[in-house]
């Protein structure tokens, strides 16, 4: 089945410092979506992607499309400690007759010091 | 504007027991979908109903569990007879009726233990 591999597992690092955090896909994916989950919370959507090549920003987050379709990128700048949680990336099954199934990557564990 | 609700928030249930867990989408929202999360793992797919209407349900185990959405209510996931494999956290998400995007807005979960 389709799965997506987020890197690095785990990240520490100083408030003030940007982040770099990616999802590779073995299929091409139609809709990149990047969630934030904090501990005994649900995941938020925090981007959402559609076109190739995209460049979306929210606030202190930028994520992208890749070309291939086959990843996306999610940078953070100036991190700050609520930034703290685990960062998924999602998609919808591609070539399905609905957008119903989500398949997450493993994600990536930020922790931040202040 | 209320989220997707979820409750009990956490449920403790003795091995042979049910559980039932419940699920308000966000307002306007007809699409809901369940999900099933391990320690330290990404959400996992369960199923995907519309009101009345089970869409896609290739992540559910075959045995034990099953899904509705009722006409008027909350979706209901239910597990019975449950084992210690099924302690995970069990998160429901929404989507509005023409959600062609594949957006997905997650509730806060149950959290389930059996033991």
């Amino acid at each position: 089945g389709q799965q997506l591999n987020q890197s690095p597992q785990s990240m520490f690092i100083q408030e003030g410092e940007d982040v770099s955090m990616n999802c590779t896909s073995s299929s091409i994916f139609n809709t990149w979506l990047w969630y934030k989950q904090d501990p005994g919370e649900g995941p938020v959507l925090l981007i959402a992607l559609y076109k190739a090549g995209e460049l979306t920003s929210n606030g202190r987050l930028t994520a992208q499309f890749g070309i291939t379709r086959k990843d996306s990128f999610l940078n953070i700048s100036a991190s700050i400690p609520s930034d703290v949680g685990i960062y998924f990336c999602a998609g919808p099954r591609p070539g399905g007759t609905s957008y119903g199934k989500l398949t997450f990557g493993q994600g990536t564990i930020l922790t931040v010091h202040p | 504007n209320a989220g997707v609700m979820q409750n009990p928030r956490h449920l403790v249930r003795r091995r042979g027991q049910e559980a039932r867990l419940r699920c308000s989408p966000m307002k306007g929202h007809s699409h809901v979908y369940w999900y099933r999360q391990l320690p330290e793992e990404g959400l996992k797919f369960m199923v995907y109903l519309q009101k009345e209407n089970i869409i896609d349900e290739s992540g559910m185990p075959k045995e034990r569990f099953s899904a509705e959405f009722p006409k008027e209510g909350p979706s209901i996931l239910r597990i019975q007879q449950v084992v210690r494999g099924d302690s995970a956290a069990y998160f429901c998400a929404s989507s509005p009726p023409n959600g062609q995007t594949g957006e997905q807005f997650f509730g806060p979960g149950t959290r389930l233990t059996v033991l």
